[in-house]
């Protein structure tokens, strides 16, 4: 099974709006962190913001924010005010300390802002 | 440093030919990470160290893949014998102790093999 799940390979934007990228993970430990990365063409990898699974508040970090549903095993990335920049892949993460501590990553959703 | 610095940023070999990758992790960093990056989307976990002591190996395909992290020298990522699909993106992470801390990845190495 599919430990990060991104179900939205593309998704269009207008600038200025919201976006709001899913992701939703499986795990049976009780410790575990999750993580956005924003990757441009570049390539580079751009860690955007975190989120671990014992934190009561949902994570913000600028214009972005995580929208952690816990129960639902979701943690969706929302993008306020787009910009033309924030054109890129954007991958969701998890972290699982008694997994080996790697990060497993979703497949990706493309984000395309329009002018 | 304060980035995480990976050479070269391009590296072709014919198939069957060596590749070393190397990466400096981000100093007092003390987890390194290699992975895997295929046709822009999927990444996959190689190897993992704890300082220059290997952590998890899970990830390597052990008959071509090596690596080290050595005292006082870049970590490496060696591929004997290269294949075709041994050509991708290869990123090496950091990441400082902590639940909340990061890995914070270099720009890659694209590996094109011929």
């Amino acid at each position: 099974a599919q430990k990060i799940t991104q179900t939205q390979p593309g998704m269009f934007v207008q600038e200025k709006e919201a976006v709001t990228l899913d992701c939703t993970y499986d795990t049976s430990d009780p410790s575990y962190g999750l993580f956005w990365y924003k990757q441009p063409s570049s390539g580079e990898m751009i860690f955007l913001i975190y989120q671990g699974s014992y934190d009561q508040q949902n994570a913000t970090e600028g214009r972005y924010s995580l929208n952690f549903q816990k129960a639902r095993k979701s943690a969706n990335l929302v993008i306020s005010a787009s910009q033309l920049g924030d054109s890129a892949m954007y991958f969701c993460a998890m972290r699982e300390p008694n997994a080996g501590n790697m990060l497993t990553f979703g497949g990706g959703t493309r984000l395309m802002v329009k002018p | 440093g304060e980035e995480v610095a990976q050479t070269p940023k391009h590296l072709v070999r014919g198939e069957g030919q060596k590749a070393k990758l190397y990466c400096a992790p981000i100093k007092g960093h003390s987890y390194v990470f290699w992975y895997q990056q295929v046709l822009k989307n999927e990444f996959k976990f190689l190897i993992s160290f704890q300082n220059e002591n290997v952590f998890d190996e899970t990830g390597m395909p052990k008959e071509r893949f090596s690596a080290k992290c050595l005292p006082n020298s870049p970590c490496s990522l060696e591929i004997q014998a290269t294949k075709l699909e041994d050509s991708a993106v290869y990123f090496c992470a950091s990441r400082n102790r902590g639940p909340g801390q990061p890995q914070h990845f270099g720009d890659g190495t694209r590996l094109s093999i011929l």
